[in-house]
């Protein structure tokens, strides 16, 4: 069974910081990848998908990458802004069907 | 507004009524998924289609949960006999499928479900 984590739980940055967020799976035999972004009570929305032929996806200042064989993605943001305050979840599509969810990562960024 | 479309956003429901929600993919894709979302936790399969065929259901999917895509277009999920438990958030996505495709899932804005 696919499970998926994400570290850390909850992160608080100052503006302008550049930051890391992690994503591990257990299941190496991955479709894709994808990141998405969930501010309260709102559904998500799509920020990369990586396929499991490439190693990383670039998206004005995110950037993430995806080493399958350890069952690693990080999601890069640079030069944080507090409207990049939000929940980041990571997703992985297994056999072509359904995402399996890490539990996200709560982002806030301080002005 | 061609993105995937979700109703109602809200239902507040008395315990044991059913409630149905729609979801209307994106035209072109081919795949529609359901998630359910509870407070504080990332959102969980349930079920999803390919065109009209329900190809796989989730162990969450007890038997008070219903879904449907007649005709492969929008789809419905019902909940008859409500329970506080079944509170959370639904959220249906869509995505092309077939050879080729790059499979990326979209997301409605979800519909929030409280039984009180």
């Amino acid at each position: 069974k696919q499970e998926v984590t994400q570290i850390p739980a909850a992160l608080s940055v100052p503006e302008g910081e550049n930051l890391v967020l992690n994503c591990s799976f257990t299941d190496s035999a991955i479709y894709n990848l994808q990141w998405f972004r969930q501010d309260p009570g709102k559904g998500l929305t799509s920020l990369l998908l990586i396929q499991s032929s490439q190693r990383e996806q670039t998206s004005g200042r995110l950037n993430a990458s995806l080493d399958k064989s350890s069952g690693r993605s990080t999601l890069y943001i640079a030069a944080s802004q507090p409207g990049d305050s939000a929940t980041y979840l990571c997703a992985v599509e297994t056999s072509g069907s359904r995402l399996t969810f890490g539990e996200g990562t709560q982002l806030t960024v301080n002005p | 507004d061609t993105g995937v479309s979700q109703d109602p956003r809200h239902k507040i429901t008395k315990r044991g009524q059913n409630v149905t929600f729609r979801c209307d993919p994106i035209s072109e894709h081919n795949r529609l998924y359901w998630y359910r979302q509870t407070l504080g936790q990332g959102p969980e399969f349930l079920t999803y289609f390919q065109n009209e065929a329900q190809l796989e259901k989730s162990r969450l999917l007890s038997d008070r949960f219903s879904a449907e895509r007649p005709k492969g277009s929008f789809s419905t999920l019902e909940i008859q006999r409500t329970e506080q438990g079944d509170s959370a958030m639904y959220l249906c996505a869509s995505s092309p499928w077939g050879e080729g495709a790059r499979t990326e899932a979209f997301f409605g804005q979800g519909t929030r479900l409280t039984v009180v």
